[in-house]
């Protein structure tokens, strides 16, 4: 693994179903995020964590779930998932909080139909 | 409320320059972000900028001036792999960054 990976690359899902989106790094970052990206909006953070065992919301949390059990991995989870969810989510990381400078993983596009 | 301006596309011709402009309003700053993302791909870190002035990186230059409000993205010798959408990103009082929809730079032959 070099830098920060996802996985699906890509997912359709039905209204209704539970997914979880992975988000794993290799570079002992710190800190985590999860964002989605939606056509003509900038990115909009959902979670994140500062440091293993801790997260917070981020400005569109509802409806997303998030655990930092390590370092290295940060699960994003959708409990029941909603057409308004589709979107392309990217996961990012950084050495701590305050450094500002964000590495991107490939991103996942989820459909929800 | 936080607010990030910057135009939503531009085109210019191979070989010319170009500036991005941006223009932000957030609760505190801890410094200023622009970031490429080709279609389809992930945003990558292209300029950092925390003091007033200019920062020289090869072909790209980033600029910012905090009280106004301003920053641009200076992008010189076009190549046609610069075609891409502009992030610009500044840091609020929290270290978090705040997202601009993007410039969609279109580079021409």
């Amino acid at each position: 693994i070099a830098g920060i990976t996802q996985a699906p690359t890509s997912q359709i899902l039905a209204a209704g179903r539970r997914m979880t989106l992975r988000c794993t790094q290799d570079m002992r970052h710190n800190a985590m995020y999860w964002y989605r990206q939606d056509l003509g909006l900038g990115l909009r953070l959902i979670h994140y964590s500062n440091t293993a065992g801790t997260t917070g919301k981020g400005e569109v949390p509802d409806g997303y779930s998030v655990s930092r059990a390590n370092t290295d991995d940060f699960p994003l989870t959708l409990a029941s998932a909603v057409p308004s969810q589709t979107s392309v989510y990217f996961c990012a990381s950084s050495d701590s909080h305050e450094a500002g400078e964000q590495f991107f993983g490939p991103g996942t596009r989820l459909t929800v139909l | 409320g936080q607010n990030i301006d910057q135009p939503t596309e531009m085109t210019a011709t191979e070989g010319a320059i170009v500036q991005i402009n941006c223009t932000y309003q957030t609760s505190g700053f801890n410094g200023l972000f622009w970031y490429q993302q080709h279609a389809g791909e992930a945003p990558t870190f292209l300029s950092y900028n925390v003091l007033d002035g200019l920062e020289e990186k090869g072909r790209f230059s980033s600029f910012l001036s905090r009280s106004k409000g301003y920053s641009y993205l200076l992008l010189k010798e076009l190549q046609m792999k610069d075609s891409a959408s502009y992030l610009c990103a500044p840091m609020d009082s929290n270290y978090q960054l705040i997202w601009g929809a993007g410039t969609k730079l279109i580079i021409k032959p």
